[in-house]
This record gives C-alpha cells, structure tokens and sequence, in this order.
C-alpha cells in the first residue's frame, strides 16, 4: 500500500486566501484524522471522520475551518479565509476500525502552510 | 483526561551508547500505546505498537516496554547510530476512545 498520501506538500498563501488541503488514506482503513502540529502547541487533533462521518470536531479552531470526507478514499481541509496564525504541518492520518486491526495510526508526509 | 509526558524534552548521546526514553501517562485504562518517529520536515513513522495486554514489543534495535499499573513506557534504542537522531513521540489511546493523546516528543542527537 502507497501509505496516507497528502497534498499539496507545501503551499505558500496570502492572509486572506482560501487554502484546501487533501489527503487520501490508506485504503480499508475506518476512521480518519486531521492533525496541525507547531512549535509551540506540538500536535493537536483538529477533527476525525469514523466511515466518512465526521465524529468530533471539537478540535477545529474557528469556524474558518472546515472538513469533509465524501468518500472513503478522500477527505479534504479547507482554511478559509486563511490568516498568518494558521501556519503550520497539517497531518492526516488513518487507523483501522479496533476487532478489525490492530488500531495502529498511520500518517501522511504532512502539508507546510504558510500564510503571508 | 489522559496526559502524557515525556522526558527529557531533548537527549545528546555519543554514537553507540545504549538509551532509553520516556513516557507517562495518567491514566492506566489504555487500549494501547504506539511510539513513533518524526524526522524533520517529514511525517510520524510508527516505530511500535504496544497492546494493554502486552509488556513490551522488539524491533530490530528497539524494544518498548508498557507497565499499565504505573502509568509508564520507555523506548530503549540499543547501540545508537546517527541516524537514529530524530523526535521520539509516545501516544496513548484511551480504552473506549478511538483517538490518541500524544506526548511533545524527544528530541534525540546522536553524534558519530
């Protein structure tokens, strides 16, 4: 299997842009997570998705932000409008439903971001 | 609410010497706990995952080791290499909790 793929790996923007973040997770794996990860705060779980549902969302910080999974083999992040603050790694990464696997996380190779 | 920590937050070491890192966690109901790798600009690699029900787990050069009672799990890195300099992050899901609750990681230097 290819792994958890995501893009774009870098983006550059200006305060203000709309920014759409992709990941594509392993495939058969149930549950999906979004993750940003910065000097300061480490990693922060933003929202996960359990067979494309979106289950606790607690985490996304304002409502600039949004995600969806329209299906099983995609999901996206979208940051809009985006604002010099939200620069960071944002991570997906996909797990196994646990009684179906070992429940082990698998993560993407990230998306840099940085807003101008 | 589960906190994990681990210590120390950075480690310089000669290369082959033989390390062990740290992590706690508060609470001792876990279904399981994963250790992974980060290096920089890259993503988490999973080094090793530790069932509730497991003591410990090897890999190659590596073997993690869980006691639940008291809230503990090292990571010990036998004679280590250069490229073994890299963040070190222990993560903790809860029994019942399909997330995981990371720790801030160690960040580990090792000088040939």
């Amino acid at each position: 299997d290819a792994g958890v793929i995501q893009s774009p790996r870098h983006e550059v923007t200006e305060m203000g842009q709309e920014v759409t973040l992709r990941c594509k997770p392993i495939s058969g794996h149930d549950y999906l997570f979004w993750y940003r990860q910065t000097m300061m705060r480490g990693l922060e779980l933003l929202i996960y998705f359990n067979n494309n549902v979106p289950i606790d969302d607690s985490g996304m910080p304002e409502d600039r932000f949004s995600a969806k999974m329209p299906n099983a083999s995609f999901s996206t992040l979208k940051i809009q409008p985006s604002e010099p603050r939200d620069s960071a790694v944002y991570f997906c990464a996909s797990t196994r439903e646990i009684g179906r696997g070992t429940g082990e996380l698998f993560f993407g190779e990230g998306s840099r971001l940085t807003v101008l | 609410k589960q906190e994990v920590t681990q210590i120390p937050a950075a480690l310089s070491v000669p290369e082959g010497e033989n390390l062990v890192l740290n992590c706690s966690f508060t609470d001792s109901a876990i279904y399981n706990l994963q250790w992974f790798r980060q290096d920089p600009g890259k993503g988490l690699t999973s080094l090793l995952l530790i069932q509730s029900s497991q003591r410990e787990q090897t890999s190659g050069r590596l073997n993690a080791s869980l006691d639940k009672s008291s809230g503990r799990s090292t990571l010990y890195i036998a004679a280590s290499q250069p490229g073994d300099s890299a963040t070190y992050l222990c993560a903790v899901r809860r029994q019942g909790y399909s997330t995981l609750t990371f720790g801030k990681g160690t960040m580990l230097l090792v000088s040939p």
